[in-house]
């Protein structure tokens, strides 16, 4: 099976910065990647398709690039409410596994 | 809007089974294949488990195969997921999720609020 793999696993960063988070792919999966976000105690939800599409009523701070193997996605300009666990996950086909997830804390 | 409302959580213990229910309104359900996603307490998404929108088509993930099964009722709006010879490591809380395209393998674009269960002695 494929294995997804995030990094980082935690990050802080300051308000107004750009934050960065990558998901790796152990076979290509073209670009049947999509991310999630999760708040604390929240429902996860989902920010992003096929790599790169933004699913609809998400800020336009995030944006998902990649394709194959590696994929990121990237808040252009952090902010309080973006406080969350991020997760990747393939659906080229079954198991539909998650990545580990990375947590984004404010500085 | 688009709703969807597990339930059938609760405490079982080892070896004991339990069936989570999926009602969902909002959305013309007989279209859209389901899943289940699990997530331990403090760890991270587990898929466990998808359904094609006219049950022709069923994934199970490796740590749930042949103990439990999904299963859907279009004429009520329902996915289910019965769970056999409960482990401890089931413990989690069980969220029913849309299948985002008409693909029964995609990503989930809608979620319910998710039903804990927990298998302890």
């Amino acid at each position: 099976d494929i294995q997804m793999t995030q990094s980082p696993s935690s990050l802080s960063a300051s308000v107004g910065d750009r934050v960065t988070i990558t998901c790796r792919a152990s076979q290509g999966i073209s670009n049947y990647l999509a991310w999630y976000q999760q708040k604390p105690g929240k429902v996860p939800k989902l920010l992003v398709y096929a790599a790169s599409a933004l699913q609809s009523g998400v800020s336009s701070r995030f944006s998902g690039s990649g394709s194959g193997t590696d994929f990121t996605l990237t808040i252009s300009s952090l902010q309080p409410e973006d406080v969350a666990i991020y997760y990747c996950q393939k659906y080229d086909s079954a198991p539909l596994t998650f990545g580990g997830g990375t947590k984004v804390e404010i500085k | 809007e688009v709703q969807l409302v597990e339930s059938g959580g609760g405490l079982v213990k080892p070896g004991g089974s339990v069936r989570l229910s999926c009602v969902v309104s909002g959305f013309t359900f007989s279209s859209y294949g389901m899943n289940w996603v699990r997530q331990a307490p403090g760890m991270g998404l587990e898929w466990v488990a998808l359904i094609s929108s006219g049950s022709s088509y069923i994934k199970y993930a490796d740590s749930v195969k042949g103990r439990f099964t999904i299963s859907r009722d279009n004429a009520r709006n329902s996915v289910f997921l019965q769970m056999n010879s409960l482990r401890v490591e089931d413990t989690a809380v069980y969220y029913c999720a849309r299948a985002g395209t008409a693909l029964p393998v995609a990503f989930f674009d809608y979620w319910g609020q998710g039903a804990l269960v927990t298998v302890s002695s």
